[in-house]
């Protein structure tokens, strides 16, 4: 059973627009998430985070959004580059328990020039 | 700090054969995880270590596989005997507090062919 889920593998944005990618997580203990990004033969590097305390945290051009009640969060990335192209990965943890992070299975970003 | 080190990059090897990957987490990290990576399932966590000790390993997917944390600073993951199915890129990540909110840092990682 998936308890995260990013339900779309791919995204195509043009380069300056911007780029919304998508997150559901099913289990209502999750109250800390956050967003990886990977590249080709590398391993995933941490991008952003949000506590469930928070319904945004902004760094720079990347946002992310969280909605409780709906169990949906969100990475806005403005404006888009080609640079940002990767594998976004959302992944959450229950803070009070034994702190494991859960993946979803990825969304692939291309941003073209 | 040199990251999450990991050996080796990339493993080929028959199917029966014995499988061992290895992960030297940050130094000062007392949280270790091993991930796979599939195309269906994303990043799949396998096991979890706090200071050494096994906490989750519910996702170990059968007893062919095994982990060990022997101490602070190296870990393996086994897989004995390998199967076709076991190919895959195979993650080790560290984090440097319990119990608080913090990232994790991942390895370059290890990708799996089992012929």
């Amino acid at each position: 059973d998936q308890q995260v889920k990013q339900n779309s593998p791919s995204l195509s944005v043009q380069e300056g627009r911007i780029s919304i990618l998508n997150c559901d997580y099913t289990n209502s203990m999750f109250d800390y998430f956050l967003w990886y990004k990977k590249y080709p033969a590398e391993g995933p590097t941490f991008l952003i985070s949000i506590s469930s305390i928070k319904d945004k945290n902004e760094d720079g051009r990347f946002t992310v959004f969280l909605n409780k009640s709906a169990k949906h969060l969100s990475l806005h990335i403005v404006p888009s580059q080609p640079g940002d192209s990767a594998v976004y990965f959302c992944a959450a943890s229950a803070t009070s328990g034994t702190y494991k992070y859960i993946f979803g299975t990825g969304t692939r970003l291309k941003v073209l020039a | 700090d040199a990251g999450v080190i990991q050996s080796p990059r990339h493993e080929v090897t028959e199917m029966g054969q014995e499988v061992t990957l290895r992960c030297k987490p940050i130094s000062g990290h007392n949280s270790l995880f091993w991930y796979r990576q599939t195309m269906m399932r994303g990043l799949e966590l396998l096991i979890y270590f706090n200071n050494n000790v096994p906490i989750d390993d519910s996702g170990m997917p059968e007893d062919r596989f095994s982990a060990k944390m022997p101490n602070a600073s190296f870990s393996t993951l086994k897989i004995q005997p390998s199967e076709p199915r076991d190919s895959a890129v195979y993650f080790c990540a560290s984090r440097p507090l319990q119990g608080t909110n913090t990232e994790a840092f991942f390895g370059q990682g290890t990708r799996l062919t089992v012929v």
